[in-house]
């Protein structure tokens, strides 16, 4: 299985502080992809960042990736209410496995 | 169109029916895929699509439930003898290439479905 799993389950903090989420797996991939759901339907994806990228931005988001510990970072920085949402990471490998999700992140920003 | 359409939006059926949900994809997106999600838990996966054929079909609870994609556009996917436990929103995704390329999954709104 390709499932990625999230740490914390939940987080809560104040508007315009920084939240990260971590994201483990437990089989080689070939890239790792964050999605954020508001309100339970439709997920959207973030950002995806490849085996052999580290680090990797977009606008407020800092993504990192540790191969050696598989494991990923996600950093929203100067969060907005807007952002609260769960969040959820999903790898793939080189074959043609669907992506698995795992439970996520809920992240409550409070104004 | 410019997203996934998935309808309806909303389902109430009564234990024991027979439902069908549609998605359409974005036009050109090769690979299709089907997930149910229970209040605060992840996307489960169910079924998977590589064109018309399915790919992985592994995540399917049981044989009261299928999908078809017979032109490889628009897909069903179909409850028989519909239980309470089938209650969820259930997501249809589509990506322009397979799942190992990483190219991006592009969600639908999702279909509630209620089982009386």
């Amino acid at each position: 299985s390709q499932q990625g799993e999230e740490d914390p389950q939940a987080l809560s903090i104040q508007e315009g502080e920084n939240a990260t989420m971590n994201c483990s797996y437990k089989t080689s991939i070939n890239n790792l992809q964050w999605y954020r759901q508001n309100s339970g339907r439709g997920l959207v994806h973030l950002i995806l960042i490849r085996s052999n990228e580290r680090e990797k931005h977009s606008g407020r988001l800092r993504v990192t990736l540790d191969t050696s510990k598989k494991s990923s970072s996600l950093l929203i920085t100067a969060s907005r209410a807007a952002d609260t949402a769960s969040y959820f990471c999903v790898t793939s490998g080189s074959g043609n496995t669907p992506l698995v999700f795992g439970k996520g992140t809920r992240l409550s920003v409070i104004a | 169109g410019a997203g996934v359409s998935q309808t309806p939006s909303n389902k109430v059926t009564e234990k024991g029916k027979y439902v069908e949900l549609r998605c359409d994809p974005i036009s050109g997106h090769t690979a299709l895929y089907w997930y149910r999600q229970s209040l605060g838990q992840g996307p489960e996966f169910l079924i998977y699509f590589q064109g018309t054929g399915a790919a992985d079909d592994s995540g399917l609870p049981n044989d009261r439930f299928f999908a078809v994609r017979p032109e490889g556009s628009v897909s069903t996917l179909k409850i028989q003898r519909t239980e309470r436990g089938d209650s969820a929103v259930y997501l249809c995704a589509s990506s322009l290439r397979p799942p190992g390329s990483g190219s991006p999954l592009h969600f639908g709104n999702g279909t509630r479905l209620t089982v009386t």
